[in-house]
Parts: structure tokens; sequence; C-alpha cells
């Protein structure tokens, strides 16, 4: 049974460009949120992807967009990069039902390095 | 606003030592839910409890205990006889009951947890 995977898993940007972050979520989840996690913080919300549309959305900026694939799978994008969006990008599914009651289930993260 | 606050930043102890991770949350909601994550030096967030806001039995899995007060908003982690394997990051969580199936998780900063053989 496979985990939340993600994709790359380490990329260097720079300030300006535009970058597109990959997830497939568990097999069977319907559900994708994105976290970001800075050095020595906890993950911060993005986003929430279900039925291919944004279901709820954190305090990021615009820059930050999202889309959600039939397959279930998701990718995040990030615009004008700036040196601040440095961080662990966390992928985590879940089942969008009652019984699921927010457990979610994380990849290993992809670490962006804005220079 | 949902708020977690993890007072503790860096706990060391020597291995077998019994440890407690403290969270202290806030909420307005009526119905909610507390996690704990344990985050290794891999990065992958792994889950480790969910407890509703209903249920207030404590927890014990293994060497793993939770103990959850709703008087005092928290829900603390104790390892028993720590091992090394223990040595990570933790993360205490909160979720409401939001839209359905929304559950956006709120973490607090996390206390990172060294085991010294």
């Amino acid at each position: 049974d496979a985990g939340v995977t993600q994709s790359p898993t380490h990329l260097i940007k720079t300030r300006g460009q535009q970058v597109t972050l990959r997830c497939s979520p568990k097999s069977g989840h319907d559900t994708v949120s994105w976290y970001q996690q800075a050095l020595g913080q906890g993950p911060q919300f993005i986003f929430q992807y279900y039925e291919e549309e944004e279901r709820q959305r954190g305090n990021f900026p615009d820059r930050f967009s999202g889309h959600q694939f039939p397959n279930y799978s998701s990718e995040l994008n990030v615009n004008a990069l700036l040196l601040g969006d440095s961080a662990l990008y966390l992928c985590a599914s879940s089942l969008a039902t009652y019984r699921a009651k927010g457990e979610q289930y994380f990849g290993p993260g992809t670490r962006l390095t804005v220079t | 606003a949902q708020k977690v606050t993890q007072a503790q930043t860096e706990i060391s102890v020597v291995e077998k030592e019994d440890v407690t991770l403290d969270c202290v949350y806030e909420t307005r909601d009526t119905t909610y839910y507390l996690f704990w994550y344990k985050q290794p030096p891999s990065g992958e967030l792994v889950f480790l409890i969910r407890r509703n806001s209903f249920d207030e039995q404590n927890e014990i899995s293994g060497r793993y205990s939770w103990n959850f007060q709703k008087s005092t908003s928290s829900f603390n982690f104790t390892i028993t006889a720590s091992q090394v394997v223990d040595s990570a990051v933790y993360f205490c969580a909160l979720s409401d009951d939001g839209a359905a199936g929304s559950y956006q998780l709120t973490f607090g900063k996390g206390t990172k947890l060294s085991v010294i053989p």
C-alpha cells in the first residue's frame, strides 16, 4: 500500500521564479492538503483540495495556488518566489468523510530553497 | 482562532528515563480533535494519535501514553523508558469539526526530543 509521495525531494530556485511541487495521495484517499514548514517551526496550512476544488485556504497570498487532478494527485504552484518561501513543503492526504475525523497522512516533503 | 502551544522547545533525557511533552490548546469549538505527530530527521510526519473533544479517557499504546484534560486545555504525551529511536521533533496539532471533511490542522511549534544513550 503506497503512502503519500512527493516530488521532487529537493529544489533550488532563484527569487522571482516559479515552482511546481507534486503530490500523490495515499491509496484510497481523495483529499490533499498542503503545508509549509519553515525551519524550526510547525507546519502551517496552505490549502486543501477535494473534488478538484480548493475547499479551504490558510493565510497565504495568491502567489500560492494549486490544482487537483481526477486521480486525486495534486500540484502546488508558487509564483514570484521570495527568500521567505524557503521551507519544507508537506503534502497530506485524507478521506473526506466524517469518519476520517481529520486523520491525515503526510509525505516526506519537498525542501525548497530560494536564493 | 485556534492555537497550539508547546512551551518546551528542546528536551534531553538519558535513555530509559520517562519524559512528558506538554501541549496546551485554544479553541472556541465544542467539537474538535487533537493529534500528536512525530517528525524524525527524515522529515516525514508520522501520525501517533487522535483524540476527540468528547473522549477524555487517557490512552496507552506500548511505551506511549496520552493525558487529555479538557479543564486545563491540555493534551500531554508521555514516553516511558525512552529509547534513542524516540529522538525526533514531536508536534501537537488541533483541528476543528468544520465543513465536512476539511479538518484543517493547526500545529504547535514542536518539541525536539533528544534521547542520549
